[in-house]
């Protein structure tokens, strides 16, 4: 069973450029969470989506947005990118919302380094 | 608001001894936790939940946790540590109301020969 894949790895971009970054869901699930890590904030919850819906957000502003496709695949973007946008950002699925009850199964990641 | 505490943020052991990373929660229902392991460049894996039901948790690689309401804690545990249990552990609350789940600080596991 394929796991989740984020895509890319990693990314260089400049102060004021926007980026979007891909995540494929396990097979099967329906729901897709989005997580920004850093050293100073640790984990913070962006969004979720569930079967193509934006079921809940964070507290991020509004240039951080996502969608989902009908396959459930994911895709956030960020616009107009600061540096304190640096940082690893993880996608985890869940056959249930949330992953309340049977927890996630994160990617890798994506590393965004913004300069 | 749910929230988790991880009481120490780094934590060291040799190898061949008993784990102890502590975790603290605060939840207004029913808390569903969760330990997940955070390897150098790797997204988080989870370790073992708990939802309802028997108290004492077991988990992959030999780890197991307890949940106790009383002190509202769930602290992860582990006999003997390898070298490969060197990594990142967090533990996580679910909300089911706001539809993710809030993780603690994180704990980093240093396992010394």
């Amino acid at each position: 069973k394929a796991g989740v894949t984020q895509t890319p790895r990693y990314l260089i971009k400049t102060r004021g450029q926007q980026v979007t970054l891909s995540c494929s869901p396990i097979s099967g699930h329906r729901s897709v969470s989005w997580y920004q890590q850093t050293p100073g904030q640790g984990l913070q919850f962006l969004f979720e989506y569930f079967s193509e819906t934006q079921r809940n957000k964070g507290n991020f502003p509004g240039r951080f947005s996502g969608r989902q496709f009908s396959n459930s695949r994911s895709e956030m973007n960020v616009s107009t990118l600061e540096l304190g946008d640096s940082a690893l950002y993880l996608c985890a699925s869940s056959p249930d919302p949330g992953g309340h009850r049977w927890g996630y199964t994160f990617g890798s990641g994506t590393r965004l380094t913004v300069v | 608001a749910q929230s988790v505490t991880q009481l120490g943020s780094h934590v060291s052991v040799s190898e061949g001894a008993l784990v102890l990373l502590r975790c603290n929660y605060s939840s207004s229902v029913p808390p569903y936790l969760f330990w997940y392991v955070q390897y150098p460049n790797q997204g988080l894996q989870l370790l073992l939940k708990y939802t309802t039901g028997a108290t004492l948790v077991k988990g992959i690689n030999g780890f197991e946790a307890e949940f106790k309401k009383s002190e509202t804690s769930f602290h992860l545990t582990k006999p003997s540590a390898h070298m490969s249990d060197a990594a990142e552990y967090f533990c996580a609350v679910s909300d089911p109301n706001a539809g993710k789940s809030t993780f603690g600080d994180g704990t980093t596991l240093t396992v010394k020969p």
